[in-house]
């Protein structure tokens, strides 16, 4: 069965910090990564995609990494800020179908 | 932008009863789903679409069904209510990828 792991669950961190989301998978053929924001009560913000083919994407302060063979990816966020408390949740498409599987998520929180 | 819009943020509803989710997009998205999010287990897929009228089972059917009748609109369909399907439901379109998210309808069953 194809599971997909965050760790931690939760992360506090001082606002301008430079902090690193782990994200684990168990099937390295994986056709392709997407991270995700949630904030409470609301539905998921899309933040980065990575194709199986690509090593990392990056969009301003985010940086997500994929490297298949170790089945991780990591969602590195630079100068942290109290507005990036939200939870973070990757989902993983697996080459097997087209299906994403999610984690749980890491929740964070930015104290100022 | 894309836009995911879900008819209702918060539903009560009792025991039993038939319930209705709607799901409308307005980007012309040949995919469809569907996922119930929980406290501990993340989200879970209940079912998908990837054409009108066309449906997939996803890891949590039970209890669950689904109708695509136009391309826009996904309902999701609870066929008798049950205190255990309390739960946060989120809609998501896509071409491919990425998916998109409606805000979720919170639905608590008394």
């Amino acid at each position: 069965k194809q599971e997909v792991t965050q760790i931690p669950a939760a992360l506090s961190v001082p606002e301008g910090e430079n902090l690193v989301l782990n994200c684990s998978f168990t099937d390295s053929a994986i056709y392709n990564l997407q991270w995700f924001r949630q904030d409470p009560g609301k539905g998921l913000t899309s933040l980065l995609l990575i194709q199986s083919s690509q090593r990392e994407q990056t969009s301003g302060r985010l940086n997500a990494s994929l490297d298949k063979s170790s089945g991780r990816s990591t969602l590195y966020i630079a100068a942290s800020q109290p507005g990036d408390s939200a939870t973070y949740l990757c989902a993983v498409n697996f080459s097997s179908g087209n299906q994403f599987y999610f984690g749980t998520g890491t929740s964070l929180t930015v104290i100022p | 932008d894309v836009k995911v819009t879900q008819s209702s943020r918060y539903l009560v509803k009792r025991t039993g009863e038939k319930v209705f989710l709607e799901c409308v997009q307005d980007m012309d998205h040949e995919n469809m789903f569907w996922y119930r999010q929980d406290p501990g287990l993340g989200l879970r897929l209940i079912y998908f679409s990837y054409d009108v009228k066309m449906k997939e089972k996803g890891d949590i059917p039970e209890g669950y069904s689904v109708s695509r009748e136009k391309k826009e609109r996904f309902s999701l369909i609870l066929e008798s209510a049950s205190t255990n399907q309390t739960s946060m439901y989120l809609c998501a379109s896509s071409l491919e990828v990425p998916q998109h998210f409606g805000d979720g309808t919170r639905l608590s069953i008394l």
